[in-house]
């Protein structure tokens, strides 16, 4: 599986926006590129993902380097409801057959102050 | 729409006995993934169900442990008998088709194995 990297933990102040890095240099063409978030005694919580292109949700805005070897995941307004473990985690699109189980790593903890 | 659902949500058991954890998926995903996190490590993979069928169980870490998912809806996690290093979080996750950019993931069970 592909490995990404990201800092352990990074703080942010409520209503800034956080910018949340990813480095990917070994990303094959097929992977997409998948943000999960963990608040604290919760399952894993799907963000966003993106091929090649930004993208854009409710929750998040996913901006993704031309190369495709890092993205950020950018939180426009943080609050203290977004403190949370967020896991970058590449996944193959399935059309070459491969399975589609999620290998995290060990995420950013991002802790947000009031 | 309802979500992912696990219980227990907290389980205490001694050394050499069984356990049997159970997740209900969102109704109609044919997909059901189990994940598991120990001892503050990473989560990690366990095993795939398409409907009723194991996909892919390359996670599943020994014999003790035992899947299921008959009629192709609930899935069970058994483990017996339970040794200390089992302890851990246990999660699920489902998803409609294998190809889903999102899986959604139960908050859960925690396994404490004395």
């Amino acid at each position: 599986d592909a490995k990404t990297t990201q800092p352990n933990s990074m703080e942010s102040n409520e209503e800034e926006p956080v910018h949340l890095p990813c480095n990917h240099s070994t990303i094959s063409g097929t992977d997409y590129i998948h943000w999960y978030r963990q608040l604290p005694s919760q399952g894993p919580e799907y963000v966003i993902h993106g091929l090649t292109s930004n993208v854009n949700n409710r929750m998040a805005s996913l901006a993704i380097a031309e190369d495709r070897k890092s993205s950020t995941l950018i939180l426009h307004r943080a609050t203290l409801r977004d403190a949370a473990v967020y896991y970058c985690i590449l996944r193959d699109d399935g059309s070459g057959g491969s399975n589609y189980k999620l290998t995290f790593g060990k995420g950013t903890l991002l802790t947000v102050n009031p | 729409e309802a979500g992912v659902t696990q219980f227990p949500s907290h389980s205490v058991i001694e050394k050499g006995q069984t356990v049997t954890l159970r997740c209900d998926p969102i109704s109609g995903h044919d997909n059901l993934y189990w994940y598991r996190r120990v001892m503050g490590k990473e989560i990690k993979f366990l095993l795939h169900f398409v409907k009723e069928s194991k996909q892919d169980e390359s996670g599943m870490p020994n014999n003790r442990f035992l899947a299921e998912r008959t009629g192709g809806t609930y899935s069970t996690l058994k483990v017996q008998p339970a040794e200390l290093e089992d302890s851990g979080v246990y999660f699920c996750a489902s998803s409609q088709f294998v190809t889903s950019m999102g899986y959604t993931f139960g908050s859960g069970t925690r396994l404490t194995v004395v």
